[in-house]
């Protein structure tokens, strides 16, 4: 049974922020939230996580609600190299089998 | 950070023959390492658990005869696809996780596999 839901696909402007939806409303205590992306014939590639603080890096912002039921995966200039297929992930630190659902189609446009 | 290593990125076979993948961790150990499978436009989908110096474990509907994995170090895991056949024709992605940094899953780059 999938464990997030995600839009099945989103467009966004190449340079404006790209906020990538998921939802998770049966989220454990003990489980973070993951996102990782795939482009195209790769394997995927770990972007951000977070447990119930907000998080940030390099690449991108994580945000999750009060309750932990959704979060919003924020890419704050898209390049068009942004295109691929993100990843909302829960689990909890000692379970490394990942259950991948659809993810969400990002096409950036120039 | 670390990385892992898959090899080769594609490869193109005979049906009836047999093809071998590598992953390796390159600055960790890693005494597990997990095997996924993805058909085009689908998701990934995990097909094995790769255990150091143990026998792998399988997910539900993954022919362990078919599908052999050897795991003989902590850096280095192996699947090898026997006696190929078109529809295993697919992308194999291989992770790794390091026991020193739980919070992150390193995969492969993957490959391809084309059997003819």
């Amino acid at each position: 049974d999938a464990k997030t839901t995600q839009p099945t696909s989103m467009d966004c402007a190449e340079g404006r922020a790209a906020n990538l939806p998921c939802n998770h409303s049966t989220i454990s205590g003990n489980e973070y939230v993951y996102w990782y992306r795939q482009i195209h014939s790769q394997g995927p590639q770990y972007i951000i996580h977070g447990l119930k603080n907000n998080e940030t890096n390099e690449m991108a912002s994580l945000i999750i609600t009060e309750d932990r039921k959704s979060s919003t995966l924020i890419l704050p200039h898209a390049t068009l190299r942004d295109t691929a297929v993100y990843y909302c992930i829960v689990r909890v630190l000692n379970d490394y089998k990942l259950s991948f659902g659809a993810g969400t189609t990002v096409t950036v446009r120039a | 950070g670390a990385v892992v290593s898959q090899h080769p990125s594609w490869v193109i076979c005979k049906s009836g023959t047999s093809v071998k993948i590598e992953c390796r961790s390159l600055d960790f150990q890693a005494t597990t390492m997990f095997w996924y499978r993805q058909f085009p436009k689908q998701s990934l989908m995990l097909m094995a658990t790769s255990n150091e110096g143990s026998k792998a474990t399988y997910e539900q509907g993954v022919e362990k005869d078919k599908f052999l994995i050897n795991h003989a170090s902590l850096t280095l895991s192996t699947l090898t696809v026997t006696s190929a056949h078109p529809e295993d024709s697919s992308f194999y992605i291989c992770s790794a996780s390091n026991q020193g940094r739980r919070e992150k899953l390193f995969f492969g780059s993957g490959t391809q596999l084309s059997v003819l």
